[in-house]
């Protein structure tokens, strides 16, 4: 079966640094995705992850321990328009994508 | 950077009639999915096909659901007779080795 498990809600000021975390039980597992979306519209990609570490994009950071079954996303500098949901999905062997519920980031000034 | 494109971006429909979404896949992935996201959820698995047929569908995509290929290009979603749970985005994706690739999904409402 699949579980993919992340807070609902998260909420930061302009500038700081939000980690949201992710556990996952997923047989298969191949890799940790991260995206985000914004309501209305499709998923975008941030980071995958297949080894164990920390992968650094700009403001953007992963991280992933397959023996833990947990990720985290980072993200620094945080701006206004990085308010959105951001989704934790495992990816399988059979290519296809477990989802997450989704963690709505509000950035408040 | 290749897009995924998909039509209609919004479609209403009345409940019982048949809808089909239509995605243009970016040209060398192979695998293509279908997903869908109802209001407020998460997003959802419905199939993946490859080589031409389907090679997963999940509980969710029931008989009223098909999908094909028909013309090498254009790769469809078919709901037979939609209901009024059906209406959700649904996402187009494909995915070669370098990673995945959502289309910007179509908004089906069925009144």
């Amino acid at each position: 079966g699949q579980n993919i498990d992340q807070p609902t809600e998260m909420t930061a000021t302009e500038g700081a640094i939000v980690q949201i975390n992710c556990t996952y039980q997923t047989s298969g597992f191949n890799g940790l995705f991260w995206y985000q979306q914004h309501a209305g519209e499709a998923p975008t990609f941030l980071s995958y992850n297949v080894l164990d570490g920390l992968e650094e994009k700009g403001r953007f950071s992963s991280f992933l321990s397959r023996s833990k079954g947990y990720s985290y996303l980072l993200l620094k500098e945080l701006q206004m328009k990085d308010s959105a949901s951001y989704l934790c999905a495992a990816g399988r062997d059979d290519y296809k994508l477990s989802f997450g519920a989704g963690t709505t980031v509000t950035v408040r000034a | 950077e290749p897009e995924v494109t998909q039509t209609p971006s919004h479609q209403v429909t009345q409940m019982g009639q048949e809808v089909i979404l239509r995605c243009v896949p970016i040209s060398n992935h192979l695998y293509f999915y279908w997903y869908r996201q109802i209001l407020g959820q998460k997003v959802e698995f419905l199939v993946s096909f490859y080589n031409n047929e389907i090679s997963e569908k999940s509980e969710i995509f029931d008989d009223q659901f098909s999908v094909e290929r028909p013309d090498g290009s254009n790769f469809t979603l078919k709901i037979r007779s939609t209901k009024l749970e059906d209406s959700a985005m649904y996402f187009c994706a494909t995915q070669n080795k370098e990673g995945y690739t959502f289309g910007s999904g179509t908004r089906l409402t069925v009144v």
